[in-house]
């Protein structure tokens, strides 16, 4: 089973629609959760970091639920510039900080 | 721009060649990760060095390996290239190992293997 499991789209959406993402972590133990965002042939960027409590950075809302071993990323009132490919990343362990990321879900907003 | 550069940005290669990927790691970071994306993949960690000592690293052959250096610069380095080594590689810097620190990214250099 993989780290991390996303579905990977593509998810083609009108603009000023709503879009949500879900992605699996399979390890328990994981510390830290985080959504990047990926541009094509361009390098991952941070888009958010999820915290338990979930949070909100504008159109954009992350969920935890560790029960489940899932996170989500909703993105509101979607714009042409939020296409790109959404990378859902856990970290765990010490030592190491490397990331684990998943397959990416590509995301396609049309006019 | 995060600070982190690559080179090169991209580079060709045929099979049983050897390479060598550099990353110079932004100002005040001392740890650099690589990471190898094949296409329509995430990216696959291979290692990571924290003050020139490698600090972990994933399930990649022997043939992969690197250095850091004492501005914390680093080298990835794979002999014996093969086809499924063409891919698009990426390192990151940190302030520290641990996890409480942001990584970021560098362009990438993108490896064609023929």
């Amino acid at each position: 089973r993989k780290e991390v499991e996303q579905d990977p789209g593509p998810f083609n959406v009108p603009e000023g629609a709503t879009v949500a993402f879900n992605c699996t972590y399979s390890n328990s133990a994981s510390q830290s959760f985080f959504w990047y965002r990926q541009d094509c042939r361009k390098e991952p960027k941070l888009l958010m970091s999820v915290y338990s409590s979930g949070n909100e950075d504008g159109r954009f809302t992350a969920q935890l639920n560790r029960a489940s071993q899932y996170i989500s990323l909703l993105i509101r009132d979607s714009k042409l510039s939020d296409s790109a490919t959404y990378l859902c990343v856990v970290r765990w362990g010490t030592g190491a900080n490397n990331l684990f990321f998943g397959t990416g879900t590509r995301l396609t907003v049309i006019p | 721009e995060t600070g982190v550069t690559q080179s090169p940005t991209h580079l060709i290669k045929t099979r049983g060649q050897q390479v060598t990927l550099r990353c110079s790691s932004q100002s005040g970071h001392n740890t650099v990760s690589w990471y190898q994306q094949a296409l329509g993949q995430g990216p696959q960690f291979i290692f990571q060095y924290y003050r020139e000592e490698e600090n972990g690293r994933g399930n990649f052959p022997p043939r992969f390996s690197g250095l850091q250096f004492p501005n914390y610069s680093s080298e990835l380095n794979v002999n014996a290239l093969e086809l499924d080594d063409s891919a698009l590689y990426l390192c990151a810097s940190s302030k520290g190992q641990g996890v409480a620190y942001e990584q970021y990214f560098g362009p990438g250099t993108r490896l064609t293997v023929t």
